[in-house]
């Protein structure tokens, strides 16, 4: 399977546990970018790279949650004391951009957090 | 204000029949370009087609078309021959090309085909 990846797919933690969840994205895209989804909603901005930097954080997303892309491969999304109102679904999306708009991102499967 | 907005919250569609589902963006920037996304109760957000604001056509993707309206900033999708499988959230979506690249998303629309 060549598609973005995520692990784990779940996650039920207690409040104020800190969690990390992964991304593989598709191996030639030098963007990554992660997004949250509640309930209803459409996915939401929190960050994104290209290739190893941090390019662009959301004003929304608070200092608990910290991204790394190390090597500009794989990345992290860590949560530090977890509140409820962290429950969502997490996508990752990888794109290759090359040139202006056609920036198509591709999705992995998400991993949906529940903080009890 | 709101970058994307999807007024429909649930459509519902005959099988075979066609349905158009609609978005409407905001945006000063000149160059910007736009998406639609399905996502299935699996969660898996699939990507439909794409329409680049300098486009002078309209995007077609096999079943799926784009009817792009600059002037009224709308761009909604169209679905002809709906499949029972069509049945998911649609979501419209935006990138600015020079404010980042940050996407914008959309509410959904929830597509349900009857058979």
């Amino acid at each position: 399977d060549t598609g973005v990846s995520q692990n784990p797919r779940h996650k039920i933690t207690k409040r104020g546990q800190n969690v990390t969840f992964r991304c593989d994205p598709i191996s030639e895209h030098n963007r990554l970018y992660w997004y949250r989804q509640t309930l209803g909603q459409g996915p939401e901005f929190l960050t994104y790279f290209q290739n190893e930097a941090q390019l662009e954080k959301s004003r929304l997303l608070s200092d608990r949650f910290s991204a790394e892309r190390p090597k500009g491969s794989f990345s992290t999304l860590e949560i530090q004391r977890t509140e409820q109102g962290d429950s969502a679904m997490y996508l990752c999306a990888s794109s290759l951009a090359l040139t202006g708009l056609t920036d198509t991102q591709y999705f992995g499967p998400g991993t949906r957090l529940t903080v009890l | 204000a709101q970058k994307i907005t999807q007024t429909q919250p649930g459509m519902f569609v005959q099988e075979k029949e066609a349905v158009t589902l609609d978005c409407t963006y905001d945006t000063s920037d000149p160059s910007y370009g736009l998406f639609w996304y399905k996502q299935p109760s699996s969660g898996e957000m699939i990507f439909l087609i794409y329409q680049g604001s300098y486009d002078q056509q309209n995007a077609t993707e096999g079943r799926y078309s784009l009817n792009f309206q600059k002037a009224r900033k709308s761009a909604n999708l169209v679905i002809s021959a709906s499949q029972l499988g069509d049945s998911a959230m649609y979501f419209c979506a935006m990138r600015e090309l020079n404010t980042g690249n940050q996407f914008y998303f959309g509410t959904g629309t929830s597509l349900t085909v009857i058979p």
